[in-house]
């Protein structure tokens, strides 16, 4: 069965660093996401994308942040300058197609953040 | 998106019905209804999801309440695997003011922990 993959499964930067988050969504799919969970927390959208430019973000996703699909099967997410705040595990989705309809959100293993 | 009601938690003994509840009154009559889960140490997994009729599939069925205020995710027989955190989640539809991008919005969920 296809998946989506992240990688690395655990990032560990230090406070003020550049990290970039990377994600492989299923082959076929259209509209891209990225989620994250502060532990213990529950489980926050970020951004979504289609199209080769952001559809909808959420106030977390601040000037901070980017995300971009470099190439035809990578999506990646920026964090520019980390904050401890930040540390997170991070969520990569896809779906073949998007609004309105029902269609069903992949996600990835996740990446774990920590930042020191 | 419109807000749904779940319990904290709930136990199960092994190889026993699991009914869990979620309760959305508020739901709009193009919001989907969506169950996710998430194990330890994963990512959220779709289970199931309906607008109107009862439905079933290889994982689990969701029954509907008639007036769509209420929904219920059945696992026929539980069995430790299905030990998670339960996400009901509404999509789609007018209460997502009609351009949610298909973002899944997340509350705490119901802890289900399955007893050998």
């Amino acid at each position: 069965e296809p998946e989506v993959t992240q990688t690395p499964s655990h990032q560990v930067t230090q406070m003020g660093q550049e990290v970039i988050l990377r994600c492989v969504p299923i082959s076929n799919h259209l509209y891209f996401y990225w989620y994250r969970q502060i532990l213990g927390q529950k489980v926050e959208f970020l951004v979504s994308f289609y199209n080769n430019e952001i559809s909808e973000k959420s106030e977390i996703f601040d000037d901070q942040f980017s995300v971009e699909r470099p190439d035809g099967s990578n999506f990646t997410l920026k964090i520019r300058s980390t904050k401890l705040e930040d540390s997170a595990m991070y969520f990569c989705a896809s779906t073949e197609r998007g609004y309105p309809t029902a269609d069903t959100q992949y996600f990835g293993p996740g990446t774990r953040l920590t930042v020191l | 998106d419109a807000k749904t009601t779940q319990p904290n938690s709930m136990e199960s003994n092994e190889e026993e019905p699991v009914h869990l509840p979620c309760n959305h009154s508020t739901i709009s009559g193009t919001d989907y209804i969506h169950w996710y889960r998430q194990l330890p140490s994963q990512g959220p997994e779709y289970v199931i999801h309906g607008l109107t009729s009862n439905v079933n599939n290889r994982m689990a069925s969701l029954a509907i309440a008639e007036d769509r205020k209420s929904s219920t995710l059945i696992l026929h027989r539980a069995t430790l695997r299905d030990a998670a955190v339960y996400y009901c989640i509404l999509r789609g539809g007018a209460s997502a003011g009609g351009t949610s991008y298909g973002k899944l919005t997340f509350g705490q969920g119901t802890i289900l922990t399955v007893h050998p």
